[in-house]
């Protein structure tokens, strides 16, 4: 049974780094096609996808915000990381991790965490 | 980005209608699309993948169809719990974008 559960702070100041973390169980991060993905949402609007990591600990991020964020695999705790530095209000959304399946042709967000809400205030 | 624009934005129905809305990309993503629904306060689940197949456990009235630059979902008769709100999401290319959604209501 696939799970994912986000963690981290509820409320952060603006300038300050942001650390979420995902803890997921069920699968294997290793297994070929394997992806775990960071995709936050803010209030009425669509998804956004953030930041990925692959089976082979390749990393991938949004252009737009690349200079700010950092993935990372703890593959001892099965645990990913998303850090986002120097928030602002406009970063108040839900943040999700998902696994992200890429065995060409399929390739979906199969499964994704409840979401953890993020709001960035002074 | 490659964009992903979804008409309409919201529409209103009743239980035992057939809808149909679209998802429009701004260059030719072949059938690289997948279609999600989210409920308030959930997380997005993945309904149809590959533009037109669906996901183990959904149910056979929602159907998908379109390639190239056209898509579109179709729910055949609509069942209390289909009012929420779908997005279309491409895996053309990074980054990965979806939709604005649809959302569907009474």
């Amino acid at each position: 049974q696939v799970t994912l559960k986000e963690s981290g702070p509820a409320l952060v100041k603006p300038k300050e780094t942001l650390t979420l973390t995902c803890t997921f169980s069920g699968f294997s991060l290793s297994a070929s096609g394997m992806w775990l993905n960071w995709i936050r949402q803010s209030p009425g609007k669509a998804p956004e996808w953030l930041a990925g990591i692959d089976w082979e600990d390749d990393k991938y991020y949004r252009a737009s915000l690349r200079s700010r964020l950092t993935i990372s695999w703890d593959t001892s705790r099965n645990q990913v990381s998303l850090t986002m530095a120097d928030v602002d209000p406009v970063d108040t959304a839900t943040y999700f991790c998902a696994r992200r399946v890429l065995l060409s042709p399929v390739d979906v967000f199969d499964f994704w965490g409840p979401g953890t809400t993020v709001v960035v205030s002074s | 980005d490659l964009q992903m624009t979804q008409s309409p934005s919201s529409l209103s129905a009743s239980v035992g209608d057939r809808v149909t809305f679209t998802c429009q990309a701004t260059q030719d993503i072949r059938n690289y699309l997948n279609w999600y629904q989210q409920k308030p306060g959930r997380a997005p689940k993945l309904l149809i993948y590959e533009a037109s197949t669906l996901q183990r456990g959904v149910p056979s009235r929602f159907s998908g169809s379109g390639s190239g630059t056209d898509f579109s979902l179709t729910i055949s008769s609509l069942h209390p719990e289909d009012f929420a709100t779908y997005y279309c999401q491409h895996y053309y290319i990074l980054p990965l974008t979806f939709g604005g959604g649809t959302k569907v209501d009474i």
